[in-house]
């Protein structure tokens, strides 16, 4: 099925270790974006990308690095993982014109110790 | 830059009742607005958006949402509650066709009683 797929969807970290978010869409949408949900705060805007070789910081950058080499895939990066970093986290593509909206990939749960 | 305000948390309704969640909303130009659910250990899924035109919006599920700019609001209705309808919800805006920086409020949880 056609969509934005997400790996790992669980993960647990040590902190100061880094990892990778995997994001992926086959929907050949040029925007994507990485967010992040906590309790009561609803989604919060990490990075986005208007298209490959294209990104730019969110709401709550810092600790996370993107890039962003084929309109496909968008990863996340965590440099130094840290606590306050455990969230759940999604990635989403977006389409434009009629089409205008994102479609969310199901998420990674990570938890850091 | 925008910003969304649900109105309350949590929101427990019988089955067969109204369900009426509120969203109000800030933006410095023309709004795109949108409704997402999202059920246990799920991702967000979409309900409906407003872009422009009509400003009743019918979206899945039988749930409805009227932008009212006046009112600065988005409010979402359905107006019989099934026991499927238990989820959490999101109201969402972002600033037009090229803005893709969605700001969501705090998100507001039904619960639906037999």
């Amino acid at each position: 099925n056609a969509g934005v797929t997400q790996t790992p969807k669980f993960q647990v970290l040590k902190t100061g270790q880094s990892m990778t978010l995997q994001c992926a869409q086959d929907m050949n949408h040029e925007y994507m974006s990485w967010y992040r949900q906590d309790p009561g705060m609803g989604l919060r805007l990490i990075h986005y990308s208007v298209g490959a070789g294209i990104t730019d910081q969110g709401e709550v950058p810092n600790g996370y690095n993107v890039s962003r080499s084929t309109t496909e895939d968008f990863p996340l990066r965590l440099l130094s993982a840290a606590p306050s970093q455990t969230s759940v986290y999604f990635c989403a593509s977006g389409g434009t014109g009629s089409n205008y909206g994102y479609t969310f990939g199901s998420g990674t749960r990570l938890t850091v110790v | 830059a925008q910003s969304v305000t649900q109105l309350g948390s949590h929101v427990s309704v019988s089955e067969g009742a109204l369900v009426l969640l509120r969203c109000n909303y800030s933006s410095s130009v023309p709004p795109y607005l949108f409704w997402y659910v999202q059920y246990p250990n799920q991702g967000l899924q979409l309900l409906l958006k407003y872009t422009t035109g009509a400003t009743l919006v019918k979206g899945i599920n039988g749930f409805e949402a009227e932008f009212k700019k006046s009112e600065t609001s988005f409010h979402l209705t359905k107006p019989s509650a099934h026991m499927s309808d238990a989820a959490e919800y999101f109201c969402a805006v972002s600033e037009g066709s090229n803005d893709y920086k969605l700001s969501f409020g705090a998100g507001t949880t039904v619960t639906v009683r037999a």
